[in-house]
């Protein structure tokens, strides 16, 4: 296994533009999530899928913001008219369900770092 | 909801010296304990896990106990090293919840030489 990939690493942006993250999971994992992190706190969920289904969505995950994972391999976190309040290193994470469903392992990426300037 | 505490940092010790870092869970039903290190500038790894009551975790000399009577999670290490100053992260796992994360808001170690 190659690890969750995530790219780009780094973004920075004007306040108003569009920016779009992707994440690679780990193969045969069918469970894929997104967290965000700002400096000083830990992270926290945004939205997970299991396979190319969305099942769950954070509160924190406003309307400008849209995931999807269209063939359940990768995975496409965007974020709509930024503003500087999303500035934030953007987690993605992934993870086999197993048959008994508890004690499965998430994986995380590298993080993609976003400025909005 | 579901939730993780953990003690607040900066920790700051000496090489060679003992580690515990508190953390204290609340959950409605039995979830799966972890911790995370995260390093400068990187994401977060996974540093040991335990599934259910009294299992102890443990990974490159630290270790963890699921206390359930108690609903912690410490992590103790008998000597620390330069090498392990970084961001540690405590969290719980529910599968109740889609499996998903709930983190501690993470407590820094810094070791000196």
């Amino acid at each position: 296994d190659t690890g969750v990939s995530q790219n780009p690493r780094h973004k920075i942006t004007k306040r108003g533009q569009n920016v779009t993250f992707r994440c690679d999971p780990i193969s045969e994992h069918n469970r894929l999530y997104w967290y965000r992190q700002t400096l000083g706190q830990g992270p926290e969920f945004l939205t997970y899928f299991q396979n190319e289904a969305q099942l769950e969505k954070s509160r924190l995950l406003s309307d400008r913001f849209s995931a999807e994972r269209p063939k359940g391999s990768f995975s496409t976190l965007e974020i709509q008219r930024t503003e500087q309040g999303d500035s934030a290193m953007y987690l993605c994470a992934s993870s086999r369900l197993r048959d008994r469903g508890w004690g499965n392992t998430i994986y995380f990426g590298e993080g993609s770092w976003l400025t909005v300037v | 909801g579901d939730s993780v505490t953990q003690m607040e940092g900066p920790v700051t010790l000496s090489e060679e010296a003992f580690l515990t870092i508190n953390c204290t869970y609340t959950a409605t039903g039995y979830p799966s304990l972890f911790w995370y290190v995260q390093y400068p500038g990187e994401g977060l790894q996974l540093l040991l896990k335990a599934t259910k009551a009294d299992d102890k975790g443990s990974n490159k000399g630290f270790e963890a106990t699921y206390r359930k009577e108690t609903t912690s999670f410490h992590l103790e290490k008998g000597s620390v090293q330069v090498s392990d100053s970084a961001v540690y992260f405590c969290a719980l796992s529910a599968d109740n919840q889609g499996g998903k994360l709930i983190f501690g808001q993470g407590t820094e170690l810094s070791v000196k030489p």
